[in-house]
């Protein structure tokens, strides 16, 4: 059975600094995965999505996130965090074991500090 | 597109009355999720369909709640009678089969019960 694994229920920065939110995947099968951000009181927003293409995926804001088979591993960073990135992100994993029906993991809170 | 769209946005309610929260999918999408975030529990999945059919309601709490879908353009997440414990936010998504599983959110139905 698929699953996802977010490594950090919180994660803080200061503005300006690079951001790293973790995430392991399990997947019997080649996975898609995807990265949400959702803002407060706001619905889930696609981010990024690796579907057996390039490893490295580029994604909106200016982040990016690389699909890592050896390590199941599909982190998500940014090389200078902002403000307006404070917001919770998800990680998710789909495949033909689950009937490509999305997991989700539990979450990163995302804290941006001036 | 206006993208998925749920109503209402804000429901206040009393115990032992009935909700019924209201999605309307992306034009075309023929999977459409129903979701349940809590503090407590994450983000929960409570019933998928694909092309209007039930397909995985594994996740529906207990009796008290139930969804239909009549047609492509419409989806129904009924609570009756409703809990305290019930008090959550309901997110819709809607997707197209075979794109990789991207979902679309709606901007979510935050439900209290008195």
């Amino acid at each position: 059975a698929q699953s996802v694994t977010q490594l950090d229920s919180h994660v803080s920065v200061s503005e300006g600094t690079p951001v790293l939110l973790r995430c392991n995947y399990s997947s019997s099968y080649s996975p898609s995965l995807f990265w949400y951000v959702q803002h407060p009181n706001k619905g889930l927003q696609l981010l990024l999505k690796y579907t057996s293409a390039a490893t490295l995926v580029k994604g909106i804001n200016g982040f990016e996130a690389e699909f890592k088979k050896s390590e199941t591993s599909f982190h998500l960073t940014k090389p200078s965090a902002h403000m307006s990135d404070a917001a919770e992100y998800f990680c998710v994993v789909s495949d033909a074991g689950g009937s490509y029906i999305p997991t989700f993991g539990r979450g990163t809170s995302l804290i941006v500090h001036p | 597109d206006a993208g998925v769209i749920q109503s209402p946005r804000h429901e206040v309610t009393e115990m032992g009355q009935e909700v019924t929260l209201r999605c309307k999918p992306i034009s075309g999408h023929n999977s459409l999720f129903w979701y349940r975030q809590t503090m407590m529990r994450g983000l929960e999945l409570l019933i998928y369909f694909n092309n209007n059919v039930p397909i995985d309601d594994s996740g529906m709490p207990e009796d008290r709640f139930s969804a239909k879908m009549p047609n492509a353009s419409f989806s129904t997440l009924k609570i009756q009678p409703s809990e305290p414990r019930d008090s959550a936010v309901y997110f819709c998504a809607s997707s197209l089969t075979g794109s990789s599983g991207e979902l679309f959110f709606g901007e979510g139905s935050r439900l209290t019960v008195l």
